[in-house]
This record gives structure tokens, C-alpha cells and sequence, in this order.
């Protein structure tokens, strides 16, 4: 079947550098594609989101990139900073009643001091 | 405004137990939903509602029940708890305009022994 999946469970980076986190979708219907942030024991929390009119969308050290020829998503963060260290998922819209996002498995992003 | 809440915020029950759970919002959204998060995993979709009085099967939603009698409030039933259950539980509700964003509940932790 159709998922939202992500390349790598485990990400680690400097403090400092910058983040990339990668997600493919299959569904080419999708029309509407959302980050999210979960830190632990929390629940998510809305970071970007980008409509599949857009191929790219920035907001305050974020940056989220959409290539719909590959079906790919990308979250980047700049500078990151221990504050970032969660677990990141991406979702889609693919159309169904009530707003309805299927979201991936995740990524659990380490900031390194 | 308190977003959204959810009690209890932690649960044991026995196998065959009953038990339900609470999700409540002051943002006066028409969408609300649930799902449970498994270690590793994304979210699933259990059940959700468009509006007051109507409600709708996810992805996953044998074993479970939902109500939602009043706009604010969406409940999820355990009516016979299974091993099976054991997961972490997070309610959202989103608006029908705007962005698809959905906001999250802090989550309720249940053990099935």
C-alpha cells in the first residue's frame, strides 16, 4: 500500500550545523504536506507546512522543499541547536474527508554538543 | 487558552477492562481525532468526527468506540482492553478553514496487563 516513510530513523549533528531530514511520499494525489516536531513525552507540534503548489516554503530556521517529480519532502534546519533534539515526522493530506494526515515513522534527530 | 487536554494522563488496566478516554478543546474546531503512537512509529488514525454528533472510522479502529456529544469534547472507549492496546494515545482537532494543522493533546500513556 501507499505510505509516508522516512530515509533514516537516527540523525546526528553538530550544534551548530545544519539539520536535513528527508521523507518520500507515494501517494502522487497529495495535495498538502505538514512537519512536525515531537519531543519526548509531548505531543507533536506543528513546525512548516507546504501546499503541492509550492516547491519550497521557509519560515524562521526552517526551511521545508518539495519535489513532486520524485515524491520527496525535506525538512532543513539551520543552525541547530540542542533545543532541536526530537523526533520529527512528516504528514500528507491525500484528499480525504475532514483534513485527514497519514504521517511517517518518524526521525529521531540528536544535536551533538 | 489551554489547546487541547486529555485525562488521564496515565492508565494500567487489566485485560478486559473497560475504560474511557477523554479529549477536550477550546478552540471551537469542527475536527477532532485519535490515535495511538507505538514505540517507533507514527501516528494512526483510530477514529475521528467532523462536527458534533458524527463520527468516523480510521485506519485502526477495531476494539475502540468514540462519541463526540458536545463540540468541545471526544471520547474514546476501551470497552474490552487487550494487551494489544497498550500504546500511547494522543487526541488532536484541527479547523475546517486554514491550514490542515491539527493540534495535539499531551497524550495519554496506557498499559493493558
Amino acid at each position: 500500500g501507499e505510505s509516508v516513510g522516512l530515509h533514516l530513523p537516527t540523525l546526528s549533528v553538530q550544534e551548530g550545523d545544519n539539520s536535513i531530514i528527508n521523507c518520500a511520499y507515494s501517494n502522487s494525489a497529495s495535495d498538502y504536506f505538514i512537519w512536525y516536531k515531537q519531543e519526548s513525552g509531548k505531543g507533536p507540534q506543528f513546525i512548516i507546512d507546504i501546499r503541492s503548489n509550492m516547491d519550497k516554503r521557509q519560515g524562521q530556521r526552517v526551511t521545508v522543499l518539495l519535489n513532486k517529480t520524485v515524491k520527496h519532502l525535506s525538512l532543513q534546519i539551520a543552525a541547530t541547536q540542542p533545543g532541536d533534539s526530537a523526533v520529527y515526522f512528516c504528514a500528507e493530506n491525500r484528499g480525504g474527508s475532514a483534513r485527514q494526515l497519514t504521517f511517517g515513522s518518524g526521525t529521531q534527530l540528536t544535536v551533538l554538543p | 487558552n489551554a489547546g487541547v487536554t486529555q485525562t488521564p494522563k496515565f492508565r494500567v488496566l487489566k485485560t478486559g477492562q473497560s475504560m474511557t478516554l477523554l479529549c477536550a478543546q477550546d478552540m471551537n474546531h469542527e475536527y477532532m481525532y485519535w490515535y495511538r503512537q507505538d514505540p517507533g512509529m507514527g501516528l494512526r488514525l483510530i477514529h475521528y468526527s467532523v462536527g458534533e454528533g458524527t463520527t468516523a472510522k480510521g485506519e485502526v479502529p477495531d476494539g475502540y468506540n468514540v462519541s463526540r456529544l458536545k463540540k468541545q469534547n471526544f471520547l474514546l472507549g476501551l470497552e474490552s482492553a487487550a494487551p494489544s492496546q497498550t500504546s500511547v494515545y494522543f487526541c488532536a482537532s484541527s479547523s475546517l478553514a486554514g491550514r490542515y494543522e491539527q493540534f495535539f493533546g499531551p497524550g495519554t500513556r496506557l498499559t493493558v496487563l
